[in-house]
């Protein structure tokens, strides 16, 4: 079945850097866009950024362009944000979701990993 | 960016009420359109997208509608475990949008 596993969060400073990750698995990844998504405390969903299936076409919100990266290594199966100047409203959950085939959507979630920016 | 607007943003019904959501759309979208459930403490789970296409596995009492700016997402009769979150999302331009987020409560 479809999995997927983010990593990497944590307590960290406002102006740090920190690298999540999402391993794969169930699936072909190489063949599918992955996003990542993410929800502040008791707030809704945010879309922050997506990757074509080849790593070739990336996509970022407004909120995040310049300062997080993301990328992805199909030979590990592994999605990748990398996220600078971090700022305490970049507290959240942070998601991957796998897109659903040619359709705009996210048919699989991981279960999210908690970042939090604090001094 | 296209900004998506939900109505209500809280909803108090009954089990076996009938809970009409709206979306509406800053722009004409097509049907670029997916709803999500979403409960305490867990991922989005995804009921519809295309705006009316159901996704293998969730309940027929769930549909969707709507084409260009204005879509809903109705539940013909509530469940208990339909009581959560509910979200739309726009995947015709980058970058994708979801809306406030509706939430269903028991009266």
């Amino acid at each position: 079945q479809v999995q997927l596993v983010e990593s990497g969060g944590g307590v960290v400073q406002p102006g740090r850097s920190l690298r999540l990750s999402c391993a794969a698995s169930g699936f072909s990844f190489r063949s599918y866009g992955i996003h990542w998504v993410r929800q502040a405390p008791g707030k809704g969903l945010e879309w922050l950024a997506a990757v074509s299936y080849d790593g070739s076409d990336k996509y970022y919100a407004d909120s995040v362009k310049g300062r997080f990266t993301i990328s992805r290594d199909n030979s590990k199966n592994t999605l990748y944000l990398h996220m600078n100047s971090l700022r305490a409203d970049d507290t959240a959950i942070y998601y991957c979701a796998k897109e659903k085939e040619r359709v705009g959507t996210f048919d699989h979630w991981g279960q999210g990993t908690l970042v939090t920016v604090s001094s | 960016d296209i900004q998506m607007t939900q109505s209500p943003s809280f909803v108090s019904a009954f089990v076996g009420d009938r809970v009409t959501i709206t979306c509406r759309a800053s722009q004409g979208i097509d049907n670029w359109l997916a709803w999500y459930q979403q409960k305490p403490g867990r991922a989005p789970k995804l009921l519809i997208y295309a705006a009316s296409t159901l996704q293998p596995g969730v309940p027929s009492r769930f549909s969707g509608s709507g084409f260009g700016t204005d879509f809903t997402l109705t539940i013909s009769s509530l469940r208990p475990e339909d009581f959560a979150t509910y979200y739309c999302q726009q995947a015709n331009f980058f970058p994708w949008t979801f809306g406030q987020g509706t939430k269903v409560e028991i009266k």
